[in-house]
């Protein structure tokens, strides 16, 4: 089956502008989450959604947000860039189970360049 | 909030020893386990999981331990092999049932297996 799908690839962007990244999980997965990672801090939750609601949140500022829509898929959208805000954004699916957690199965993520 | 705490930082072995990696974690609510293993330029995979029922879980070379009462769990790879090279994440979710659902990431361990 597919796995998750993230797109674009790769984002080259300039600051003070905003970009809108998306996510498509595997093929009945409700539960999408957002990390940011970085080399200095590694994988930084943002956010995570399920049936269309956010059930999650890290500790980010306001101007990262995102939001899911009814087919599970995924967007997530950062405006006024910062330098700071380079980094590879990861999105990843998982199963729900009313028993406990199944593990998280990643995209191959974004990779935003603010210049 | 969850606070995870992986060490070393970096570990270098010669192919066919054995190699360690240790998390600890803060809340003791957390219940689910799961390791990360990220390859240069690709996506983290999941590469074995735990839950709180269990002290001890085993695939192949690779072994998970986990000490409820000492908050801590480890990484236990055996006869690393030069394909075992990768930084290796560790990560806690507290019960699904608590609405806080996401996963804390250690800050990564990179793995290097000298041929």
């Amino acid at each position: 089956k597919a796995g998750v799908t993230q797109t674009p690839r790769y984002l080259i962007k300039t600051r003070g502008q905003q970009v809108t990244l998306s996510c498509s999980p595997i093929s009945g997965h409700r539960s999408v989450s957002w990390y940011q990672q970085t080399p200095g801090q590694g994988l930084q939750f943002l956010f995570e959604y399920f049936s269309e609601t956010q059930r999650n949140k890290g500790n980010f500022p306001g101007r990262f947000s995102g939001r899911q829509f009814s087919n599970s898929r995924s967007e997530m959208n950062v405006s006024t860039l910062e330098l700071g805000d380079s980094a590879l954004y990861l999105c990843a699916s998982s199963l729900e189970s009313p028993g406990g957690h199944y593990g998280y199965t990643f995209g191959s993520g974004t990779r935003l360049t603010v210049v | 909030g969850e606070n995870v705490e992986q060490h070393p930082s970096t570990l270098s072995v010669q192919e066919g020893d054995s190699a360690v990696i240790k998390c600890t974690y803060s809340d003791s609510a957390s219940n689910y386990f799961p390791w990360y293993k990220q390859e240069l330029g690709k996506r983290p995979q999941l590469i074995i999981d735990i839950r709180s029922n269990v002290g001890e879980k085993k695939d192949q070379r690779i072994a998970v331990t986990l000490n409820k009462t000492a908050k801590h769990f480890s990484l236990h790879i055996t006869e690393t092999q030069p394909e075992d090279s990768a930084v290796y994440f560790c990560a806690a979710s507290p019960p699904v049932d608590t609405g806080r659902r996401a996963l804390t990431f250690g800050s990564g361990t990179r793995l290097q297996v000298q041929p």
